[in-house]
């Protein structure tokens, strides 16, 4: 069985600049994360869904980021503009809908806003 | 009261022997608890996880500990080995499904 997949693997833009991800889940998956991690820091969520639905959106910075799940299968998260401070590993992962919602990740997008 | 609380911040293990890193948590609607483990430049994997009703779980050389009254758990690595050294994270399910992360721990394992 595959597992999630994502990318790019890394990412270098120009500050201002826009930028998206893009996250696959393991198949069957109907919850979908997105998480970012700062070096040595645990991940922090950013929005989850259920299926196409954003279910908690509330640590989603909205003015710059978004994210979208379309057909309840693959992901977007986009950054527009970046800002320096968003240089970070951007994590999707995703659980099968059931408790107890065990999460699997995927290996990240690093990217660096210069 | 969300919060889970992990210790060492970092650990150096001789190889062979014991790892051991320590969480706790005050939140009682927590009702699963996985470890991940993070090898630089990957995502986190789930290593071993346990419900609050068990009181050990053991996977080959990987243990969690369990104290539900203490509400601390703790994860015992046995024969520590050098492709031990990663960042380990526990963590704690709440009945909403959301994860609540521990601080992580560094660990070494000297050859």
């Amino acid at each position: 069985e595959a597992g999630v997949v994502q990318s790019p693997r890394y990412k270098i833009i120009e500050k201002k600049q826009p930028v998206a991800f893009w996250c696959n889940p393991i198949s069957g998956h109907n919850t979908l994360y997105w998480y970012l991690q700062n070096l040595g820091q645990g991940p922090e969520l950013l929005i989850r869904y259920e299926n196409e639905e954003a279910v908690d959106d509330s640590q989603l910075p909205k003015d710059r980021f978004s994210a979208e799940r379309l057909k309840g299968v693959d992901s977007t998260l986009k950054i527009q503009p970046a800002e320096l401070g968003d240089s970070a590993v951007y994590l999707c992962a995703s659980s099968p809908g059931l408790p107890p919602q065990t999460q699997y990740f995927g290996p990240g997008t690093r990217l660096l806003v210069l | 009261q969300q919060q889970v609380k992990q210790s060492p911040q970092s650990l150096i293990v001789q190889k062979g022997g014991i790892s051991i890193i320590n969480c706790a948590y005050e939140n009682t609607a927590f009702d699963y608890f996985p470890w991940y483990q993070q090898f630089p430049g990957k995502g986190p994997a789930l290593l071993i996880a346990i419900r609050p009703d068990v009181s050990e779980k053991k996977e080959g050389r990987f243990t969690i500990s369990f104290n539900k009254s203490a509400k601390q758990f703790s994860l015992h690595i046995m024969d520590s080995q050098p492709g031990d050294s990663a960042t380990y994270f526990c963590a704690a399910i709440h009945s909403n499904y959301q994860l609540i992360w521990g601080a992580g721990t560094k660990l070494i394992i000297k050859p």
